[in-house]
Formats: structure tokens, C-alpha cells, sequence
């Protein structure tokens, strides 16, 4: 059974790190392509981040030079190091599974974990 | 103020047809990127609705369609039912962001 479990939400100050962490199973999580996705309290959702099965990584404009996507391939698990969190970063986060695609431009979120949430305040 | 327009709301009586639109420009629906529908019931993660602007993932009631021309896409929910109440988000591809979108959402009602 395909599984994601994300971890690593909580209270963070403005400025402060914070690393989620996404554990696969089911499926190899270095074969899919892989995203995060977040959902502010009560808004839509916004992407915010990709790495490709080659290791390639895109970042929406908002979080670009603060958030960094990773993965262990040993442990089967996905990343996000956020940095200079803002209040605006709060949001839950969602780790996702891509559909398999042989253009990642037309990749669609198949594979929803349950989300952690990310409260920035101070 | 998302890259794909959804309106905010839509509302219909059980077993009637409702359809909710995402509009989008020329570099990203327009451009002939694919559109994808989600489902999202309150406090739970999404889930992926229509891939591929109009296909169904295994167990998806075929009472949900879509649709795209141009650059725009619908959704369509035919013989409403109460269990459809839920929030909609379209979602594609940005060539001009290099980015994957999402609109805002939308609420459906069921009366």
C-alpha cells in the first residue's frame, strides 16, 4: 500500500528553521518525482516545491533561496528545509506524490500525505 | 491572487448538474499544458479528482467530468449529491513561473 507520512511541523519564530521530513513506503520515493505543497488557513493551495527522479529541483518565487528540497534515497524519505521562515510561510504542508509522467510539466499531484502543520509567530 | 481563476463559490440542489470553471492564459491552460482537478473535504489532504484535463482515477463516479478549450477548463458534477459538498482547486503547469499552479478554489454547496 503507497503511504506518505510527513513529520516535522510546529511553532517556529519568524527568521527561525525548521526541516520536514516525508517517509515513503509502498513505492520508491527517488523513482517518482516529488513535491510539496502547502494550504494557508483558509486559502488555496500553492505549490512549492519539485525534485525530479534526476535530482533536478524547481522552487515557487516565494520560498526561492530560503526552502531547500531533498531526499535520502537509503531511507526512502523526502525533505524541506525551510530557512527565514516568515508568518506568511504558515500553512499546512503536504508531501505528494507525482503521477509518472515522461514530461514533469504535465506531472499531476496523485499522492497526497496527511500534511504537517507549520505555525510561524512569534 | 492565483495564476488559474476559479469563482469562490458554487452551489446546486441534489441531482442537479453544476459546473465549475478555471481559467487560465496563454502560458500555462492556454499554452496546452494539462489541467487537473482535486477534491478537498474539510481538515483532509486533497485528492486527485480528473487527471489529463478530462480522465478519472480509478473510483472516481463517472457523475464528475472535465473539460478544457482554449485556456480555460471546467469541471462538471452531474446528479449533485450531498456527499459532493467539498472544495474544487484546478491545477497545471506555468511555463512563464516555471511553476506548477493552482486556483484559488472553489466551494461547492449542495442546497
Amino acid at each position: 500500500e503507497v503511504q506518505v507520512v510527513e513529520s516535522g511541523g510546529g511553532l517556529v519564530q519568524p527568521g527561525g528553521s525548521l526541516r520536514l521530513s516525508c517517509a515513503g513506503s509502498g513505492f520508491t520515493v527517488s523513482s517518482n518525482y516529488m513535491s510539496w505543497v502547502r494550504q494557508a488557513p483558509g486559502k488555496g493551495l500553492e505549490w512549492v516545491s519539485i525534485i525530479y527522479t534526476g535530482g533536478k529541483t524547481y522552487y515557487a518565487d516565494s520560498v526561492k533561496g530560503r526552502f531547500t528540497i531533498s531526499r535520502d534515497n537509503s531511507k526512502n524519505m523526502l525533505s524541506l528545509q525551510m530557512n527565514s521562515l516568515r508568518v506568511e510561510d504558515t500553512a499546512v504542508y503536504y508531501c505528494v506524490r507525482c503521477s509518472p509522467h515522461s514530461d514533469p510539466r504535465f506531472v499531476n499531484f496523485g499522492f497526497w500525505g496527511q500534511g504537517t502543520l507549520v505555525i510561524v509567530s512569534s | 491572487q492565483s495564476v488559474l481563476t476559479q469563482p469562490p463559490s458554487v452551489s446546486g440542489d441534489p441531482g442537479q448538474r453544476v459546473t465549475i470553471s478555471c481559467t487560465g492564459g496563454d502560458s500555462n491552460i492556454g499554452a496546452g499544458y494539462d489541467v487537473h482537478w482535486y477534491q478537498q473535504f474539510p481538515g483532509t489532504a486533497p485528492k486527485l479528482l480528473i487527471y489529463g484535463n478530462k480522465n478519472r482515477p480509478s473510483g472516481v463516479p463517472d457523475r464528475f467530468s472535465g473539460s478544457k478549450s482554449g485556456a480555460s477548463a471546467s469541471l462538471a458534477i452531474t446528479g449533485l449529491q450531498a456527499e459532493d459538498e467539498a472544495d474544487y482547486s484546478c491545477q497545471s503547469f506555468d511555463s512563464s513561473l516555471t511553476a506548477w499552479v493552482f486556483g484559488g478554489g472553489t466551494k461547492l454547496t449542495v442546497l
